[in-house]
């Protein structure tokens, strides 16, 4: 167990609707990535957040936006969905151990778009 | 831009069969981090190493061993006698350093290891 935890475990849903995923990060870890892992991008990185700033961008679509709460957790909103959003979503928080920073993984959202 | 090129896509062997993953990679960072995760039909993602780019020493966990040359950008993994527990995807990744806006881990497309009994 990473102690990153991610909700819902799955979500299907239908095209044009939004979603939102949630992630609470390790206790104590200041960063959250989101990674989006499809069958044909792979695991791509999404976005990072620090302290509830958002750090650096990756291949986010516009229609997708991400938030840090003052409390660490981290939501991904999806919206206006479209069949190729369906994917496993993880999210993983940075805590410094054994002399570098770790990314530590959650058990992954898989969202189904129908 | 950092790039992690795994050439293998699908590997099958017979269980007890040694067994070596490839990674390449590419990054302009003097400073980076590489990584094997381990992806099971379960889903989750598992960390198996972590290597500093300033240390070159090969690594070696129980039936799994880690060969990192920087002369030629290469990570390579290697499962000593496989067993069938072992089949899962694998996945090499490149990061930049600590917490900053290149802290982000770039992937390899994976490599399919499937061990038959």
């Amino acid at each position: 167990d990473s102690g990153v935890t991610q909700t819902p475990k799955h979500l299907i849903t239908a095209t044009g609707q939004r979603v939102t995923l949630r992630c609470s990060p390790r206790s104590g870890d200041l960063s959250v990535y989101w990674y989006q892992q499809s069958l044909d991008q792979g695991l791509q990185f999404l976005i990072q957040y620090y302290n509830g700033e958002e750090r650096a961008k990756g291949n986010i679509l516009e229609r997708f936006s991400a938030q840090q709460f003052p409390d660490l957790h981290s939501e991904l909103n999806l919206s206006s969905l479209e069949l190729g959003d369906s994917a496993l979503y993880f999210c993983a928080s940075s805590g410094w151990d054994r002399g570098a920073y770790e990314q530590y993984f959650g058990p992954g959202t898989r969202l189904t778009v129908t | 831009a950092q790039k992690v090129t795994q050439a293998q896509t699908e590997i099958s062997v017979v269980e007890k069969e040694d067994v070596t993953l490839d990674c390449v990679y590419e990054t302009r960072d003097t400073t980076y981090y590489l990584f094997w995760y381990k992806q099971p039909p379960s889903g989750e993602l598992v960390f198996l190493i972590r290597r500093n780019s300033f240390d070159e020493q090969n690594e070696i966990s129980g039936r799994y061993s880690w060969n990192f040359q920087k002369s030629t950008s290469s990570f390579n993994f290697t499962i000593t006698a496989s067993q069938v527990v072992d089949s899962a995807v694998y996945f090499c990744a490149l990061s930049g350093k600590d917490t900053g806006a290149n802290s982000k881990l770039t992937f390899g497309k994976g490599i399919t290891l499937s061990v038959r009994p």
